[in-house]
């Protein structure tokens, strides 16, 4: 069965923390690989796909298929990184997580 | 300005009166896509359409139906709506090529059922 697995409802860390979003998933096949960004009272939008590989917003994700995950991954948090985050991978359709809720506190 | 609208924004309405949500996208998108946001369930896929007449079940298609008979709209149809189905609904819409690619989202639109 395809499956998103985001363990943490909520991630609190103070300004210039290291983040790490955790994301494990289950497809068949190779999908694409992305993150969702959402702040508050904005659309949802993409922050992140695997096959750009870049950095976005200081944000990166590494995927590691031998254990099917895709961290999103900053090492220095800020203030305006507080949203939630949905990890979506996909093929002709896209699989949400349940999405992690960052809070990042001055 | 390129993106993706939905209406109405807001909706309460009484079991069993049907109801359509309206969703239009000004990208000449081919694949779009609907969504259902709950509380600890995150968004999931309700029906998408990789292009004009072309539409297939997401994981909850059940009490819905789409059309896609523009490419421009992708309407969500409720025939008769149920409690369950209150939730907040988002509309989406990409290009087509080579496998997903970055899904443009609309504002969505709140249904409450009573």
């Amino acid at each position: 069965a395809q499956r998103v697995t985001q363990p943490e409802k909520l991630l609190s860390v103070f300004k210039g923390a290291p983040v790490e979003l955790k994301c494990n998933y289950s497809y068949s096949g190779s999908p694409e690989l992305f993150w969702y960004v959402q702040y508050s009272r904005q659309r949802l939008q993409l922050l992140l796909r695997h096959i750009s590989r870049e950095s976005i917003k200081g944000f990166t994700a590494d995927l590691n298929k031998g254990e099917t995950s895709f961290h999103l991954k900053k090492p220095f948090a800020q203030e305006e990184d507080s949203a939630m985050y949905y990890c979506a991978p996909g093929a002709d359709k896209l699989i949400f997580g349940t999405g992690t809720r960052l809070q990042v506190f001055p | 300005e390129a993106q993706v609208t939905q209406n109405p924004r807001y909706l309460i309405t009484v079991t069993g009166k049907k109801l359509t949500v309206t969703c239009s996208q000004n990208m000449n998108h081919e694949y779009m896509s609907w969504y259902r946001q709950d509380p600890g369930l995150g968004l999931r896929q309700i029906y998408y359409s990789m292009n004009v007449e072309v539409t297939d079940k997401g994981d909850v298609p059940e009490g819905y139906k789409v059309s896609r008979k523009e490419k421009r709209n992708f309407p969500l149809i409720l025939e008769s709506p149920s409690p369950n189905q209150t939730s907040l609904y988002f509309c989406a819409s990409s290009p087509w090529g080579e496998g997903l690619n970055e899904q443009y989202f609309g504002p969505g639109t709140r249904l409450t059922v009573t």
